[in-house]
């Protein structure tokens, strides 16, 4: 079955990076983009980005440019999201998710990691 | 991007039904079939519950349907059952370029 294991929780000093990673299997891992979408404590959820598995492009929101990098490791099936600059309201759990679609972006996502806690704290 | 408008909350007794919207623009939910619909209990990560406006996948209870009017989504949960207590997101897809959610409503099942 399509699963996503995800790194575990991270603490991390203002103005420092994070790099959570999203290991996939149960399926071909370059016919599905990944999403990554965050939810700060008691809060909603936030699309950041996505990237194709196949080629490494990826598209981000613009409200993380310039802040957000995501990767991947065709030889691992892992996808990797680093952010930088950390600020305290980036504290949040971060979620990847497969698309949907194959070999297309749906934007709809019928598989998530289990989610990484990254708490942002001088 | 704004996010999308949901209700806050909303309650009903088991084997009701309820309804919740979700509100966009002509840019959004307004624009493509790309909406979808999370369930999300507490600590876990969302589900997938409705796609593509109305469709469910596999293994999700038919007592979940969707709909969309202009600008405006809809999930309807029927026949309420005490598992079914939980946050519910809708999405949409703005110029095929970015993704929206809603602002998520807690369902409470008295």
């Amino acid at each position: 079955q399509v699963q996503l294991v995800q790194s575990g929780a991270e603490v991390k000093k203002p103005g420092a990076s994070v790099t959570v990673s999203c290991k996939a299997s149960g399926y071909t891992f370059s016919s599905h983009f990944i999403h990554w979408v965050r939810q700060a404590p008691g809060q909603g959820l936030e699309w950041m980005g996505v990237i194709n598995p196949s080629g490494g492009s990826t598209r981000y929101t613009h409200r993380f440019q310039g802040r957000i990098t995501m990767t991947r490791d065709t030889s691992t099936s892992t996808v990797y999201m680093e952010l930088s600059s950390l600020r305290s309201d980036d504290t949040a759990v971060y979620f990847c998710a497969r698309d949907i679609c194959s070999n297309g972006l749906c934007y709809m996502f019928d598989s998530w990691g289990q989610g990484a806690l990254v708490t942002v704290s001088s | 991007q704004s996010a999308l408008t949901q209700t806050a909350s909303v309650s009903g007794s088991p084997g009701q039904s309820i309804t919740i919207s979700c509100t966009g623009t002509s840019s959004d939910v307004g624009d493509y079939n790309y909406v979808s619909w999370y369930q999300q209990h507490p600590g876990k990560a969302p589900q997938l519950i409705i796609y593509d406006v109305s469709n469910r996948p596999s293994g999700v209870s038919d007592r979940f349907s969707g709909s969309k009017s202009g600008n405006t989504a809809s999930l309807t949960v029927s026949g309420l059952q005490p598992e079914d207590e939980a946050d519910y997101y809708c999405s949409a897809v703005i110029s095929t370029t970015t993704l929206v959610f809603g602002g998520g409503t807690k369902l409470t099942v008295l």
